[in-house]
């Protein structure tokens, strides 16, 4: 069974800038895995900010970026403001199966 | 406008089956490279991918479940049914459903995604 791989949680002071990463048990992420970041806040649906590892959705704020690193995609966040507090998850398209990672819970201190 | 809003039974026995519907607005799952997908999760847990079913009625289901899973369409009404057989308490979960794009030119994918979800419905298990 494939495993997608988040960092449990991070910490980031206000107006700094934070990476989180999401891996894969088959390997090294490409860009063919499609890799996709959500946000989600308590009680609420989650909001697509990424997809396909770099592209922004319209309503995506300029402050976060997605790229591949290490072997991994990654989320990073620019200048981050304390309503970037929250989950994020990414996922992962195998070919015709979808796999969510298990989120990171990131607190803005 | 793109909406999604999921419905169904708020509280469900063991062992019985689960039967969801995601009722859209402002697409049309007739259209090339667009999808239906349903995630769940349950109470402080992660996101859980559970079916997906595409334009062309191709079907895919997390390889996990799929022996419980059936995923439908009915493009006249705009909805996308999803059916879980034998329920167990640790299936209580919010179940989403999310409008999905594949983009693909002349067999060559550039996009795979995931973006706007319905507000999703809380079902509990529980005798």
């Amino acid at each position: 069974q494939t495993v997608v791989t988040q960092e449990p949680s991070l910490t980031v002071s206000p107006g700094g800038t934070v990476t989180l990463t999401c891996a894969s048990s088959t390997g090294a992420v490409t860009s063919g895995y499609y890799p996709n970041w959500f946000q989600q806040k308590p009680g609420q649906a989650p909001r697509a900010l990424i997809y396909s590892t770099s592209n922004k959705h319209s309503w995506t704020p300029a402050r976060f970026s997605g790229s591949l690193l290490g072997g991994k995609a990654a989320l990073t966040l620019s200048g981050v403001q304390p309503e970037d507090e929250a989950e994020y998850y990414c996922l992962l398209y195998y070919g015709g199966v979808v796999v969510f990672g298990g989120g990171t819970k990131l607190t803005v201190l | 406008q793109i909406t999604l809003k999921e419905s169904g039974p708020t509280l469900v026995k063991p062992t019985q089956t689960l039967t969801l519907t995601c009722t859209f607005s402002g697409f049309s799952l007739s259209t090339s490279g667009v999808g239906v997908g349903w995630i769940r999760q349950p109470p402080g847990k992660a996101l859980e991918w559970l079916a997906l079913i595409y334009w062309d009625d191709d079907k895919r289901y997390s390889p996990s479940l799929k022996s419980r899973l059936t995923i439908t369409k009915d493009t006249s009404k705009n909805q996308v049914v999803l059916t879980m057989t034998n329920m167990d308490p640790v299936d209580t979960a919010t179940y989403y459903c999310a409008h999905q794009v594949f983009d693909c030119t002349n067999g060559v994918c550039y996009n795979w995604y995931f973006d706007l979800w319905g507000r999703g419905t809380l079902v509990t298990v529980s005798s």
